[in-house]
């Protein structure tokens, strides 16, 4: 089975901190992404990666940064915490190529900023 | 970029079917819908892809009308596992939004 492991399961930081969320995948998966998953909105694409030091901006990427350096991790990073990046985040990968491939996801890190 | 889903709750008794739709503005590659319960991560369901093929594991139906950029989840005899949020993804060129959910709730 696929494992996709984010670091915390819950977080409490502080506002102007620089958080780090960490999201591991055991599957040789080429594509990772991060999403950001509030009430009413559903899951939204922060950024996503389909190979080592490639990156993509999602739909929301304002006030995140994302770095990839090996294959099977995919970082997320708040350079400057602020209370409206409180939320729940979820990391996601699978295989790149032709014929639809379905995403696994980690169990998401519940942030909160203060 | 989002895809629209409807609806947005549903609530059934044991045995009732449901429909729920996504539909999105751009032409599309494939579909993927994905179930979450509380307190979990979204689990895969089925994809379906351009052309008519689909991949899937679970006793599900769903349908994608390309032309309409459509796609629409069966759930039939309703059971009470099938309670949780429902997720479309839509997928053009590696590219992945998904919808806002649908809140499925079964009850006895």
């Amino acid at each position: 089975d696929v494992k996709v492991t984010q670091s915390s399961r819950y977080l409490v930081k502080r506002t102007g901190e620089k958080v780090f969320l960490e999201c591991v995948q055991d599957m040789d998966h080429e594509n990772m992404f991060w999403y950001r998953q509030d009430p009413g909105l559903g899951l939204r694409l922060i950024y996503f990666s389909y190979d080592v030091k490639m990156k993509e901006k999602g739909d929301i990427p304002e006030g995140y940064s994302v770095s990839r350096e090996k294959k099977e991790r995919f970082s997320l990073i708040l350079e400057s915490a602020s209370t409206n990046q409180t939320s729940m985040y979820l990391c996601a990968s699978s295989f790149l190529g032709a014929g639809g491939q379905p995403q696994h996801f980690g169990d998401g890190t519940r942030l909160s900023i203060l | 970029q989002q895809p629209v889903q409807s609806p947005q709750a549903v609530i059934l008794r044991e045995g009732e079917d449901a429909v729920i739709n996504c539909s999105s503005s751009k032409a599309l590659y494939s579909v993927h819908w994905y179930r979450q319960k509380h307190g979990e991560a979204p689990v895969f369901l089925m994809i379906l892809l351009k052309g008519g093929e689909q991949k899937g594991h679970e006793k599900i139906s769903a349908s994608f009308n390309e032309k309409k950029q459509q796609s629409s989840l069966y759930l039939t005899a309703s059971q009470l596992s099938y309670s949780g949020t429902y997720f479309c993804g839509t997928e053009y060129n590696n590219d992945m939004r998904f919808g806002a959910g649908t809140r499925l709730t079964v009850k006895p």
